[in-house]
């Protein structure tokens, strides 16, 4: 059974056109990711929650924005999509912040923008 | 800022050959250091992982790992693949900040078996 569910699997915006990326967990953990990865490169942290704390990446462009109405939801906004925000974007969980702390990833939305 | 290296893109080999990733980190800490993989059409899912201890560490599906400090090096290691292990494999360090704590990720080294 999917525990991290990413809602949808595939999303086309046009440039400019606000989005919103969906991310629902069942497993009641504390902490929230989102997580870009372009092709053929690492997946780039991009904001966490633990509980409510929201925590950007410093290098985060502004127009990435998240929420997090509740434990189980978390969403991932981007205001004026461009071009090279054509990405696959990843929601994680884990129970805590520590170091040894397993993810549990989503499947990912892929993000194209046209 | 940590980063991490996998040095090889594609690995192509058949089955029964035996499969080693490498994987460095810069960091100069204390780290955590784990192996994901992603087969086709699912989602990042963890292989194993290295916090403390013996060097040497197993992980699901005939998986090992092997932590050197004195070479920054994490590379993963398999004797013998077989088909169902094509996927992506994503290596990651963490370590622990005062703020938190979050993964870094390797490139990916895709891995094509062959039948």
């Amino acid at each position: 059974d999917a525990m991290v569910i990413q809602n949808p699997r595939y999303q086309v915006t046009q440039f400019g056109k606000p989005v919103t990326l969906s991310c629902s967990q069942t497993l009641n953990h504390n902490v929230m990711y989102w997580y870009q990865q372009k092709s053929s490169q690492a997946p780039k942290l991009l904001f966490h929650y633990y509980d409510k704390d929201f925590n950007n990446e410093a290098d985060t462009p502004d127009n990435f924005q998240s929420r997090r109405p509740n434990t189980s939801f978390c969403f991932l906004d981007i205001r004026s999509p461009g071009l090279g925000d054509a990405a696959m974007y990843l929601c994680a969980t884990s129970r805590d912040l520590g170091g040894n702390e397993k993810l549990f990833f989503g499947s990912g939305t892929q993000l194209s923008v046209l | 800022a940590q980063s991490v290296s996998q040095h090889n893109h594609h690995v192509i080999l058949s089955e029964a050959a035996s499969l080693e990733l490498g994987c460095n980190y810069s960091y100069g800490g204390t780290v955590n250091l784990f192996w994901y993989v992603q087969y086709p059409g699912q989602h990042l899912q963890l292989l194993l992982k290295y916090f403390s201890g013996d060097p040497l560490v197993k992980g699901i599906k005939g998986f090992e790992a092997e932590f050197i400090k004195s070479k920054f090096s994490f590379n993963l290691r398999k004797p013998s693949v077989q088909w169902s292990d094509t996927a992506e494999y994503f290596c990651a360090v963490s370590r622990i900040k005062a703020a938190g704590n979050k993964l870094t990720f390797g490139g990916g080294t895709r891995v094509l078996v062959k039948p």
